[in-house]
């Protein structure tokens, strides 16, 4: 199985920050990446995919980089919704795993 | 609009077998590229990938689970089956399916999720 290693596991941020979380494979995994936000109590939503492409609905200030191990999720001015638990998921081949999750805690 | 919706016993004891159904709309498995998943989520913890069925009646299967899980499908009904057997407490999850679309193979489309407790 292919694993997927998140860093940090949690971070606290103010609003307004820029921030970054990083995801990396166990093996190369060309741009088979994808990002998901986590709310408490609610399903996870998607926010990109493909590495770098913005799901619709999902707003500008996310982004995504990256290619064959190392990828990265950016918030560029983080806002008051924004605070939740981030997931990658490589979906190069299954089983279709899933990092640790980070948790984006208001500093 | 593309729904799902996990349904299946909120309890089950040890050593029983699991099943949950995922009724969905707005979309159909028929449909080249289209595939369902099922994911959970043990209190407090990260996402777990469990199985896949794709829209040729392919399967993929957690590798750590594949021995204890099946999944099907019923085009006709929109409705996508899992089965988990000789169920044990560290099962107890929110157990959620997804609709997977062949971009990136992401999945786009999620239901609410059902918790399960395995408890005697």
């Amino acid at each position: 199985d292919i694993q997927m290693t998140q860093s940090p596991s949690s971070l606290s941020a103010s609003v307004g920050d820029r921030v970054t979380i990083t995801c990396r494979a166990s093996q190369t995994i060309s741009r088979y990446l994808n990002w998901y936000q986590q709310k408490p109590g609610k399903a996870p939503k998607l926010l990109i995919y493909a590495a770098s492409s913005l799901q619709s609905g999902v707003p500008s200030r996310f982004s995504g980089s990256g290619s064959g191990t190392d990828f990265t999720l950016t918030i560029s001015s983080l806002q008051p919704e924004d605070f939740a638990t981030y997931y990658c998921q490589q979906s190069f081949t299954t089983p279709q795993t899933f990092g640790q999750g980070t948790k984006v805690e208001i500093k | 609009q593309v729904t799902l919706r996990e349904s299946g016993p909120a309890l089950v004891k040890p050593t029983q077998t699991l099943t949950l159904t995922c009724t969905f709309s707005g979309f159909s498995l028929s449909t080249s590229g289209m595939c369902v998943s099922w994911i959970r989520q043990p209190p407090g913890k990260a996402l777990e990938w469990l199985a896949r069925i794709d829209w040729d009646d392919d399967k993929y299967y957690s590798t750590s689970l594949e021995t204890r899980l099946t999944i099907s499908k019923d085009t006709s009904k929109n409705q996508v089956v899992l089965t988990m057997t000789n169920v044990d407490p560290t099962d107890t999850a929110t157990y959620y399916c997804a609709r997977v679309t062949p971009a990136a193979m992401s999945s786009d489309y999620w239901g609410q999720g059902t918790l399960v407790t395995v408890s005697s």
